[in-house]
């Protein structure tokens, strides 16, 4: 069992630029949750998906969206990057429902100059 | 709201040492609450997972335990090495319709050889 794995591990990225990030779910997993960590901080929820469908949101902006795949792999996209977007993006995966426990990849480096 | 406070922010104590690991929670609706550990620049790595009707759980030399009615949750960890040196994190997933865990900031740990 691979785990949950994300694409790139390291970005830079332009002020105003689009960035999309990649994440496959651990094996069995249906449910994915985005989060945002910055330095020095806990991660700050962005979103989750299940059922292709988005069914919870963070407080987060528009400009960033998401979206999940038939085979439960997810992508992460921000629209219009801001130098404060610069963060460690992580995806969690877990089983469908509620009280189930979240693994985590290793994480995207987000860096926005 | 549910707020996760991790104290202190940082510890540095010498190999060998027991040593605990807080963590305050302001709500005790919680389905679990989870403990990580954060390399520098890495993902979380999932360390015990405690439920809401458990006590404490064991893994090798950590064992964690929880108490809803004190708003508490301790990680103990046995006999350190330098290898435990990480950020430490909790995560409480609370219960209801909210499907977004709730983070501590963490708790920076050295080992000093």
């Amino acid at each position: 069992d691979a785990g949950v794995t994300q694409s790139p591990t390291h970005l830079i990225k332009t002020r105003g630029q689009q960035v999309t990030l990649r994440c496959s779910p651990k094996s069995g997993h249906d449910t994915v949750s985005w989060y945002q960590q910055a330095l020095g901080q806990g991660p700050q929820f962005i979103f989750q998906y299940y059922e292709e469908e988005e069914r919870q949101r963070g407080n987060f902006p528009d400009r960033f969206s998401g979206h999940q795949f038939p085979n439960y792999s997810s992508e992460l996209n921000v629209n219009a990057l801001l130098l404060g977007d610069s963060a460690l993006y992580l995806c969690a995966s877990s089983p469908g429902g509620m009280n189930t426990e979240a693994f985590f990849g290793q994480g995207t480096r987000l860096t926005v100059v | 709201k549910q707020e996760v406070t991790q104290i202190p922010a940082a510890l540095s104590v010498p190999e060998g040492e027991n040593l605990v690991l807080n963590c305050s929670f302001t709500d005790s609706a919680i389905y679990n609450l989870q403990w990580f550990r954060q390399d520098p620049g890495k993902g979380l790595t999932s360390l015990l997972l405690i439920q809401s009707s458990q006590r404490e759980q064991t893994s090798g030399r950590l064992n964690a335990s929880l108490d809803k009615s004190s708003g508490r949750s301790t990680l103990y960890i046995a006999a350190s090495q330098p290898g435990d040196s990480a950020t430490y994190l909790c995560a409480a997933d609370p219960a209801g319709s909210n499907y977004q865990l709730i983070w501590g900031a963490g708790t920076k740990l050295i080992i000093k050889p």
